[in-house]
């Protein structure tokens, strides 16, 4: 059965604590993204790679940090850098963009509360 | 650069009514357009897209979307909602990397 996994789906931290939320494909796409959501904001791109060990900054990139060692897995660290981490958190992957079938396909989101 | 626009943060129809949710979009190139749908604390699920090709494009669950391209829209309409519909709906566009609408949250009422 092939998808997205995240997790956690819930995850609480105390302010001042690095956390990293887990993103897993089995889709075997090259490109996968991280997007944080706010009510009323849609989603905004963090970080994104189109292979392994080489990603980009996307429009909020400050105060994370992810990491591409594997093509199925793209960890993201939420530091304690970040102002304001509080948030619904989403992994996407894709085929490599402009080919026929490239869609964004989605992880389930893992809700972080910090505190 | 590409961007997307959904006029209306919240949409609310009857049971049977017809749902129409508008998007319009600004890019310099033919961009790729795409609707997803996201339900309470879920991932975003892909109801349709356009490529290349036909301009009514037919997606999941009775859904469906034309791109106009002298308009820049590519609204989604559904005949008849059903409670099941309720949700909130992205618009994006593709040149590249992918924007998102801020949303649309339908809600159906009885």
């Amino acid at each position: 059965d092939g998808g997205i996994t995240q997790s956690p789906k819930y995850l609480f931290r105390k302010e001042g604590q690095n956390v990293t939320l887990s993103c897993e494909q089995n889709l075997n796409h090259d490109a996968m993204y991280w997007y944080r959501q706010d009510p009323g904001q849609g989603l905004r791109l963090i970080y994104y790679s189109q292979i392994v060990n080489d990603f980009q900054k996307g429009d909020i990139a400050e105060g994370y940090s992810v990491s591409r060692e594997k093509k199925e897995s793209f960890p993201l660290t939420v530091t304690s850098a970040q102002k304001n981490p509080t948030a619904f958190y989403l992994c996407a992957s894709s085929s490599l963009p402009g080919r026929d079938d490239y869609e964004q396909y989605f992880g389930p989101g893992t809700r972080l509360t910090v505190t | 650069a590409q961007s997307v626009t959904q006029l209306g943060s919240h949409v609310s129809v009857s049971e049977g009514a017809l749902v129409l949710l508008r998007c319009n979009y600004s890019s310099s190139v033919p961009p790729y357009l795409f609707w997803y749908v996201q339900y309470p604390n879920q991932g975003l699920q892909l109801l349709l897209k356009y490529t290349t090709g036909a301009t009514l494009v037919k997606g999941i669950n009775g859904f469906e979307a034309e791109f106009k391209k002298s308009e820049t829209s590519f609204h989604l309409t559904k005949p008849s909602a059903h409670m099941s519909d309720a949700a909130e709906y992205f618009c994006a566009v593709s040149v590249g990397d992918m924007r998102f609408g801020a949303g649309t949250r339908l809600t159906v009422k009885p």
